[in-house]
């Protein structure tokens, strides 16, 4: 048990560019979870896959963000033409089915917009 | 729709005392209740949870939480605080209709040497 990686742990990137982000989960997890957070409030849930499926996808996250898990195994998430309120911090989580509500997180990755 | 409210910002609180992290929650149906600690540059971590049965849950750490279902509370606490809790603390709800966790604002407990 390693832990949940993310990658890179910091993005500082320019209105208007795309930045995509990797989620390692715990390998027997089948379970993961988006969340972003900023500064002053907690994790606010972004979608979540079950396996490869994405099963749910929160109705606050537009069309410029897109996320993805092939094989069941590292997620990836896409936010295209990135603006300055996409700047927070995303945390990836996994978990097992059945024990669904222990999340094991990752330590994030920080982004700051330009 | 499922919410939780941590009132406080901050609690302060000397090493030794007991401390106590308030959460208040609403839910329609029975209440999923979660813990979770984030301690500076590390992710969050699972602190303890409340399904059904004793209002009185035991966690990591030696927290314990106490389930109030006639005040819709969730109080984190433990008797004897020391310097390493020193964390930002978060309360969570579980959404009844999917697998999401709804999180609190959290609280920073500061513990005094």
């Amino acid at each position: 048990d390693t832990g949940v990686s993310q990658d890179p742990r910091h993005k500082i990137t320019k209105r208007g560019q795309n930045v995509t982000f990797r989620c390692d989960p715990i390998s027997e997890h089948n379970r993961l979870y988006w969340y972003r957070q900023t500064l002053g409030q907690g994790p606010e849930f972004l979608t979540y896959f079950q396996n490869e499926a994405q099963l749910e996808k929160s109705r606050l996250l537009s069309d410029r963000f897109s996320a993805e898990r092939p094989k069941g195994s590292f997620s990836t998430l896409e936010i295209q033409r990135t603006e300055q309120g996409d700047s927070a911090m995303y945390l990836c989580a996994s978990s097992k089915t059945g024990l669904v509500e222990k999340l094991f997180f990752g330590s994030g990755t920080q982004l700051s917009v330009l | 729709a499922q919410s939780v409210a941590q009132p406080e910002d901050q609690v302060n609180v000397a090493e030794g005392n007991p401390l106590t992290v308030k959460c208040t929650y609403s839910v329609s149906g029975n209440p999923y209740l979660f813990w979770y600690v984030q301690y500076p540059n590390r992710g969050l971590q699972f602190l303890l949870k409340y399904i059904t049965g004793d209002n009185l849950v035991k966690g990591s750490y030696g927290f314990e939480a106490e389930f109030n279902k006639s005040q819709t509370s969730f109080h984190l606490k433990k008797p004897s605080a020391l310097v390493s809790d020193s964390a930002l603390y978060f309360c969570a709800v579980r959404d009844p209709y999917g697998n999401k966790l709804v999180f609190g604002a959290g609280t920073i407990l500061r513990v005094k040497s």
